[in-house]
């Protein structure tokens, strides 16, 4: 069973709706992603968390907004998306500190489709 | 230019027989790790194994194998004995630079993926 769980796991959504992607670790991760995947594609960086703050963030549209409220929460909140947002939603952690490999731990994923 | 690069879109192996995925990268540090994910249909990739490039000893991880050779910039997966539950895409990444000092040492860069099929 993974460590990274996320919900939910399927999510359709009209382009007016609000909605919310969570993911939660307890492996004293500190540094928190999201990977957006389109299908038969490798997944693509959208954001890094470190210590709760934002590190990274990949020219995302604004209509994708992260939220980090603890070391074990991340949260992706969704508004006004389009068809072409319609891609599994990866959730990743990893430990923070120098030395270590880097390797990122996968949540299962949330698969969202925009209608 | 493609950082990762995977030649081989899609594999067959038999059953209980070995099979190689290659994988090429391209940088210019010298401190980097290259990792294996393995991604069945339902989604979840899953980490299988981890090649520093200061490490001297090929890494192994159970059935997994990963034959680094640096000067020629291959890291090829190498699984052994194939069973039918391997049979899913694979993803070579590759993270750049060392230390945890934020920006690009967070970024693993993925290769397009290799789908495996193993035939009973």
């Amino acid at each position: 069973d993974t460590e990274v769980t996320q919900t939910p796991k399927h999510l359709v959504m009209g382009m007016t709706n609000k909605k919310s992607l969570k993911c939660e670790q307890h492996m004293g991760h500190r540094a928190m992603y999201w990977y957006k995947q389109k299908a038969k594609k490798p997944p693509e960086l959208m954001f890094v968390y470190s210590y709760e703050k934002l590190s990274i963030n990949e020219s995302v549209p604004s209509r994708f907004s992260p939220e980090c409220p603890n070391s074990s929460l991340l949260n992706l909140h969704l508004h006004a998306l389009q068809p072409e947002d319609s891609a599994l939603y990866l959730c990743a952690s990893s430990q923070d500190w120098v030395g270590s490999t880097g390797e990122l731990f996968f949540g299962e994923g949330s698969r969202l489709t925009v209608l | 230019a493609q950082k990762i690069t995977q030649t081989q879109p899609g594999m067959f192996v038999q059953e209980k027989e070995a099979v190689t995925l290659d994988c090429t990268y391209d940088t210019s540090d010298q401190s980097y790790g290259l990792f294996w994910y393995k991604q069945p249909s339902s989604g979840e990739m899953i980490f299988l194994i981890y090649q520093g490039s200061y490490d001297e000893q090929n890494a192994t991880e159970g059935r997994y194998s990963l034959n680094f050779q640096k000067a020629r910039k291959s890291a090829n997966l190498v699984i052994s004995a194939s069973q039918l539950g391997d049979s899913a895409m694979y993803f070579c990444a590759m993270r750049e630079g060392q230390g945890w000092s934020g920006g690009s040492n967070y970024k693993l860069t993925f290769g397009k993926g290799t789908l495996l099929t193993v035939n009973p």
